[in-house]
C-alpha cells in the first residue's frame, strides 16, 4: 500500500521570505501523480500544484514550486515571497496512476508572520 | 458551474441514528471519493467510485455504505451512527489525470 509522510507537523516562516514543506512517500508504482492541497482555516481543501510522475520536470505554479525527486521518493514544495494569505494546513497527496485512489499525508501547518 | 455540491454543512446526529450525507457534483468527472479528516489524522478515505455502477472501499470503510447510480451523485450513509464517526466529511471528484476538486466539507457530531 502506497504511504505519504509529512514529518513537519508546523512551521513558520516571515512575509516575503521563502519556505520548503517536505513530503515523501512510498510506492512501488511507476505511473503516478503528487499533488499539494492547501486547507485554509475556511476548511475548504485547494488544490495548488500537481505532478505526473513520467515527467521530470518540476512543476510550477506563479509562487509555488516544487523538487521531485523520483529515486529518492521526495516531492517538496516551495512557497516563494510568502504571503498571509498563504497561512494555511499544506497536504501532500498519491494517486496512483490516472485514476487512482488519493492518498494524503498528515499535513503541515503553516503560518506566515508578518 | 456549481463543482461539488455538499449537504447538510452540519449536523448532530444521537448514537444510533442513520443518515445520508449528500455529495453532487454537475463537472461529469469520472472519479468520486468521500474522506473524513480528524484532527492530526489528516484526510482519510472512506469509499471510491470509478464510475456510475462502480464503487470500492477505502481506508476506514466501516460503519459506511455507498452507492453511484448516476455519474452526478454519490451520497455516503451512516447506518447506525457512533460517537467515533464525529468528523469533518469531505466529498471530492476528478477526471481522469487530474487533481479532486473537493466540496466544502460536513461536519458532523454524534452525541
Amino acid at each position: 500500500a502506497q504511504t505519504v509522510t509529512q514529518s513537519q507537523p508546523e512551521m513558520s516562516v516571515q512575509e516575503a521570505e521563502t519556505v520548503t514543506l517536505s513530503c515523501t512517500y512510498d510506492t512501488s508504482e511507476n505511473n503516478y501523480y503528487l499533488f499539494w492541497y492547501k486547507q485554509p482555516p475556511s476548511r475548504q481543501m485547494i488544490l495548488v500544484i500537481r505532478q505526473e510522475a513520467y515527467k521530470q520536470q518540476n512543476a510550477t505554479e506563479n509562487r509555488f514550486s516544487v523538487n521531485f525527486q523520483k529515486a529518492a521518493k521526495s516531492f517538496s514544495l516551495k512557497i516563494s515571497d510568502s504571503q498571509l494569505g498563504d497561512t494555511a494546513m499544506y497536504f501532500c497527496a498519491f494517486m496512483k496512476g490516472p485514476g487512482g485512489k488519493l492518498i494524503f499525508g498528515q499535513g503541515t501547518e503553516l503560518s506566515v508572520k508578518p | 458551474n456549481a463543482g461539488v455540491t455538499q449537504t447538510p454543512k452540519f449536523q448532530v446526529l444521537k448514537t444510533g441514528q442513520s443518515m445520508t450525507l449528500q455529495c453532487a457534483q454537475d463537472m461529469n468527472h469520472e472519479y468520486m471519493s468521500w474522506y473524513r479528516q480528524d484532527p492530526g489524522m489528516g484526510l482519510r478515505l472512506i469509499h471510491y467510485s470509478v464510475g456510475a455502477g462502480i464503487t470500492d472501499q477505502g481506508e476506514v470503510p466501516n460503519g459506511y455504505n455507498v452507492s453511484r447510480s448516476t455519474t452526478e451523485d454519490f451520497p455516503l450513509r451512516l447506518l447506525s451512527a457512533a460517537p467515533s464517526q464525529t468528523s469533518v466529511y469531505f466529498c471530492a471528484s476528478s477526471p481522469q489525470g487530474y487533481g479532486y476538486t473537493f466540496g466544502s466539507g460536513t461536519r458532523l457530531t454524534v452525541v
